[in-house]
């Protein structure tokens, strides 16, 4: 079992809408990272949070942004959907080392 | 942050023992290696991490050389429900605002 969980589980999108995913991780886990796994691909990250701030961005635009919560939810957006979006994206919280714990993802289809 | 290296696909059969060998020869110092199990459709699942030496748990074994430059990740007796795709990661986890890098990581597949 997982204590990270993530919602919606699938999502259909048109492109140009914006869309939120939601992550719910461990009491505990300071950090949350965000990653967007493309079909056949590994995971490539997106950006992380610390306490609420973010500590580290990945090779991705400005239209994804995120938050994190002092509840330790988190939230993924992405403003101006594209087609190569369509991707499973991935939340991972950790208390700080010992490795991650990934959620199940959401995966988001943009048509 | 150290790239690694593993082979693309794997083939092994109910009950053997798996050996992925992993390459990273940039390795800094305080970087740990870790190993990430995903199924189709799930998140990878943490796996094992080590830093030198020998490390053994539940359900894997890691062994590391001396100079750090490589990894092996051992499943023994691989059942089919091993079948997955095992990721290679190297760096330090522990320090806030570093990131994990996931390669291409390698396709297992466990025939019976």
């Amino acid at each position: 079992e997982t204590g990270v969980t993530q919602s919606p589980t699938h999502l259909i999108k048109t492109r140009g809408q914006q869309v939120t995913l939601r992550c719910s991780s461990q009491s505990g886990h300071n950090t949350v990272s965000w990653y967007q796994q493309a079909l056949g691909q590994g995971p490539q990250f997106i950006f992380q949070y610390y306490r609420e701030e973010e500590n580290g961005r990945g090779n991705f635009p400005p239209r994804f942004s995120g938050l994190q919560f002092p509840n330790y939810s988190s939230e993924l957006n992405v403003n101006a959907l594209e087609l190569d979006d369509s991707a499973l994206y991935l939340c991972a919280s950790s208390p700080g080392g010992g490795g991650y714990t990934f959620g199940s993802g959401t995966r988001l289809t943009v048509v | 942050l150290a790239k690694t290296t593993q082979p693309i696909s794997m083939d092994s059969y109910e009950g053997q023992e798996v050996n992925i060998t992993c390459s990273h020869n940039n390795i800094a110092t305080n970087d740990y290696i870790t190993w990430y199990q995903q199924f189709p459709s799930q998140g990878p699942r943490f796996i094992i991490q080590g830093y030198k030496t020998k490390v053994t748990n539940e359900v894997a074994s890691l062994f590391i050389p001396a100079d750090r430059k490589s990894s092996t990740l051992s499943l023994p007796r691989v059942s089919l429900s091993d079948t997955a795709v095992y990721y290679c990661l190297v760096g330090d986890d522990r320090a806030a605002g570093n990131k994990l890098t996931f390669g291409g990581g390698t396709r297992v597949l466990v025939k019976p």
